[in-house]
This record gives C-alpha cells, structure tokens and sequence, in this order.
C-alpha cells in the first residue's frame, strides 16, 4: 500500500547538489509530503515537509509540483554524512492518528 | 535542541523473557510512537498514544505488547514473552499536535 515510489539508490559527489525524486500521484488534498532520513542504523532523522508551497530550511529544499504529483529533495552542497536512506513519505495531518508510513526510501551515497 | 531519548541501547534476553523498553519522549509533546526495524528490512509502524490511550495499533502490535505512559516523563513499550523474531531495532517518537515525529535512536533488542 505504498503512496510513494521514489528510486532505489543514486549517488552523487560531494559539495555537488543532490536530487532525489519521489512520485506521490495519488496524494490528497490533505496529506502533507515528508522527507526523513535514516543514518546506518540510527533513528530516523526528520528533514522538511510541506503541502504545496516548496520550502527551505537549513537542511534541505523540498520542490513539489504544481499538480503535487512529485517531489524533489534538494541537499544543496551534499557532504559524505549525507549518506544514508532517505524516506519520502504523504502524511495526513491530523490529531492522533497521523502515523508515518515508511517504505524503503532511497539510498544516497556521497562519493568523495 | 531537545531530543527523544531510549534505554538500554541494546538488550539482550532469552527466548520467553519479559522485555521493558523505556523512552522519554520531548517534555511538551503529545503523541508518542513506537515502530520497529527488522534488521535489513522497513521502519514499522507498532502503536500510537494520545491522552493516555492507544490511538492506533499495527497488526504487529499483538497481545504479547503493551505500551504504558507510568508518569509524566517515560513512555514503556513491553514484550510479555520475547520471541527469536523480535529481534529488531525499536523505535520510540514523539510529536506535538501538527508537527514532525521525532525519533529517538532506538534500542536493540536481540532475543535468543
């Protein structure tokens, strides 16, 4: 019942911006898109989300399409710790029961 | 920054034995989660709590778990009688209301 299909893996050199696509053509109007990422095996590692606006922050940029059918998350000046799986994921924001569904992201390795 | 914070970081019982797993989840957050992470394989959604109650709970989330909120800083997720297959990474998370989970850097917890 997955709601997102992203790649299974990329790479790309460091300092160099990192793209990673995702597909969520099925989103609704009230779910939100949330980027995650998973070091090793720490915790996951809440990174940016929004609706339908792009926005920034100090970690990311997330780019949705007009017609909220993709994403894109940009890591402008990707490091050898960005490496990791990074999970994009539609969330209903809503009270007690807006969970996180996580598929099997995409693998992102920072090549030196 | 205030984080989610887990013990043990790794635990290891027999096949049987009854397991506590503790979190102390961001002091003014509301909801609190608990997913697991079979090694090699995806971040499972267990259960949900809000006011002091489940909220929702996965197919995972059989008779032998229960969460329990004791006082007003841990958040317990208990194993009644481990099997080998629970074996996995747990996941504790914590949110406000309309804002990201956040993870604690979860325990490992191998049954033999």
């Amino acid at each position: 019942d997955a709601k997102t299909t992203q790649p299974t893996s990329m790479d790309c050199a460091e300092g160099r911006a990192a793209n990673l696509p995702c597909n969520h053509s099925t989103i609704s109007g009230n779910e939100y898109v949330y980027w995650y990422r998973q070091i090793h095996s720490q915790g996951p590692q809440y990174i940016i989300h929004g609706l339908k606006n792009n926005e920034t922050n100090e970690m990311a940029s997330l780019i949705i399409t007009e017609d909220r059918k993709s994403s894109t998350l940009i890591l402008p000046h990707a490091t050898l710790r960005d490496t990791a799986v990074y999970y994009c994921i539609v969330r209903v924001l809503t009270g007690a029961n807006s969970k996180l569904t996580f598929g099997k992201g995409i693998t992102l390795s920072v090549r030196p | 920054e205030p984080e989610v914070t887990q013990t043990p970081s790794h635990q290891v019982t027999q096949m049987g034995q009854e397991v506590i797993l503790r979190c102390v989840p961001i002091s003014n957050h509301l909801y609190f989660y608990w997913y697991r992470q079979i090694l090699g394989q995806k971040v499972e959604f267990l259960v949900s709590f809000y006011n002091n109650e489940i909220s929702e709970k996965s197919e995972i989330f059989d008779d032998q778990f229960s969460v329990e909120r004791p006082d007003g800083s841990n958040f317990t997720l208990k194993i009644r009688s481990t099997k080998l297959e629970d074996s996995a990474m747990y996941f504790c998370a914590s949110s406000d209301h309309n804002s990201p989970l956040h993870f604690g850097n979860g325990t490992r917890l191998t049954v033999t």
